[in-house]
């Protein structure tokens, strides 16, 4: 089966520009997931869908990020504008669940985007 | 909130079995994941407990005690492709089933 599938791979841009991302998950994932993973850092989420409801958002910064899910399937995240600190790589997830066999168990990742901020 | 640590870094030699710990405290706690993650790559799911005890997939093993909060990874047979950071993760269960991130071991193998 296909993955999960992101874009652009790489970003440069100068602060208080805007970006966006676009991630495809896995044909029939209901969970979709943004991550922002700072180097060294774990994956940090910013954002959780299931279909095409925000379920979480507690860590993304609202006044420069958002994100959609459009028709349960594909999804964007913006940021605008942007901080040398947002240099990370966007990670987006998606995972069966929950409801299918019971809470989230796996996420199966894409490849990222690595944005750097200048 | 939830908390999760683990050491940041490990080495070990080729051949070797080496043991990631993870502790974590979290509300809403379903169980415990471990991920792979090559440099520039990203994260793979390895193994998942929700239940206590042992869980073995080949060379890798997965434990969970949920009452001491705790679990860990063990590598066998270490080979050089071995050679990332393991990140472990809880399923949290309350509004949303999420899945948080700790912070990440990074294994160096040596010949």
């Amino acid at each position: 089966e296909a993955g999960v599938a992101q874009s652009p791979r790489y970003k440069i841009i100068e602060k208080r520009q805007s970006v966006a991302f676009w991630c495809n998950p896995i044909s029939g994932h209901a969970t979709l997931y943004w991550y922002q993973q700072i180097l060294g850092q774990g994956p940090k989420l910013l954002i959780q869908f299931q279909n095409n409801g925000v379920v979480d958002d507690s860590q993304l910064p609202k006044d420069r990020f958002s994100a959609e899910r459009l028709k349960g399937v594909d999804s964007t995240l913006k940021i605008q504008p942007a901080k040398l600190e947002d240099s990370a790589v966007y990670l987006c997830a998606s995972s069966l669940g929950p409801g299918q066999g019971g809470p989230n168990t796996e996420a199966f990742f894409g490849q990222g985007t690595r944005l750097t901020v200048v | 909130g939830q908390s999760l640590e683990q050491p940041s870094e490990v080495t070990a030699v080729e051949g070797a079995i080496v043991q990631i710990n993870c502790t974590y405290q979290t509300s809403g706690f379903y169980g415990l994941s471990w991920y792979q993650q090559h440099d520039g790559g990203a994260p793979t799911f390895l193994s998942y407990n929700a239940l206590d005890g042992l869980e073995e997939t080949g060379r890798f093993s997965s434990f969970l005690s949920r009452s001491d909060s705790y679990g860990y990874l063990l590598l066998q047979e270490l080979q050089m492709k071995d050679s990332a950071s393991y990140f472990c993760a809880v399923t949290q269960y309350s509004s949303a089933s999420k899945i948080i991130f700790g912070s990440g071991t990074r294994l160096s193998i040596r010949p």
